[in-house]
């Protein structure tokens, strides 16, 4: 069974950073795409970020480029999501989100963005 | 980028109802279309992939059809655990977008 747990959410004040980690198990990790999915509170889901199996095809949206960072550990079956120049219009929980024989979502992660 | 555009954004129904939500992409996305139902304060979860498989353990009161470029979500008789927002996701292109969401209220 997929599991996936994001972690490293918090408050943060504009301009800072933020680094968000899951760590997958349950699955040939190595074998899959993997996103960060993101939602604002009160809105719908929004696509920030895809990496692939080896991390040669990396994709960001528009609203995050040049600002976030996306990698993977396939040794430590991890995914992570470097956040700077964080704006308050990135508060939202970020969902890591796994792609391949299926798909499959973590709990997310609250990030705040807040003076 | 794929534009999918969902409807109704709300609609109120009663147990036993019959549900209908539709998603229109803005372009051919094959057959790459997922449909998720999300409970406040939790993940998404995978109804059905691939337009019309129902992912395991899922009721099969829910299913999924296609006509071309629109995509529909129904569930044949509403249960109390359905009351929900549901969303549709095309995964053909990235960016992988998603519909704007239809929130099922009682």
């Amino acid at each position: 069974e997929v599991q996936l747990v994001e972690s490293g959410g918090g408050l943060v004040k504009p301009g800072g950073s933020l680094r968000l980690s899951c760590a997958a198990s349950g699955f040939t990790f190595s074998s899959y795409s993997m996103n960060w999915v993101r939602q604002a509170p009160g809105k719908g889901l929004e696509w920030v970020s895809s990496i692939s199996t080896t991390s040669r095809y990396i994709y960001y949206a528009d609203s995050v480029k040049g600002r976030f960072t996306i990698s993977r550990d396939n040794a430590k079956n991890s995914l992570y999501l470097q956040m700077a120049s964080l704006r308050v219009d990135d508060t939202a929980v970020y969902y890591c989100v796994s792609q391949g024989q299926g798909w499959g979502w973590g709990q997310g992660t609250l990030v705040t963005v807040s003076s | 980028d794929v534009q999918m555009t969902q409807s109704p954004s709300s609609l109120s129904a009663s147990v036993g109802d019959r549900v209908t939500i539709t998603c229109q992409a803005s372009q051919d996305i094959k057959n790459y279309l997922n449909w998720y139902q999300q409970k406040p304060g939790k993940a998404p979860k995978l109804l059905i992939y691939d337009v019309s498989n129902l992912e395991t353990g899922v009721p099969s009161r829910f299913t999924g059809s296609a006509s071309g470029t629109d995509f529909t979500l129904t569930i044949s008789s509403l249960q109390s655990e359905d009351f929900a927002t549901y969303y549709c996701q095309q995964y053909d292109i990235l960016p992988l977008t998603f519909g704007g969401g239809t929130e099922v209220e009682i």
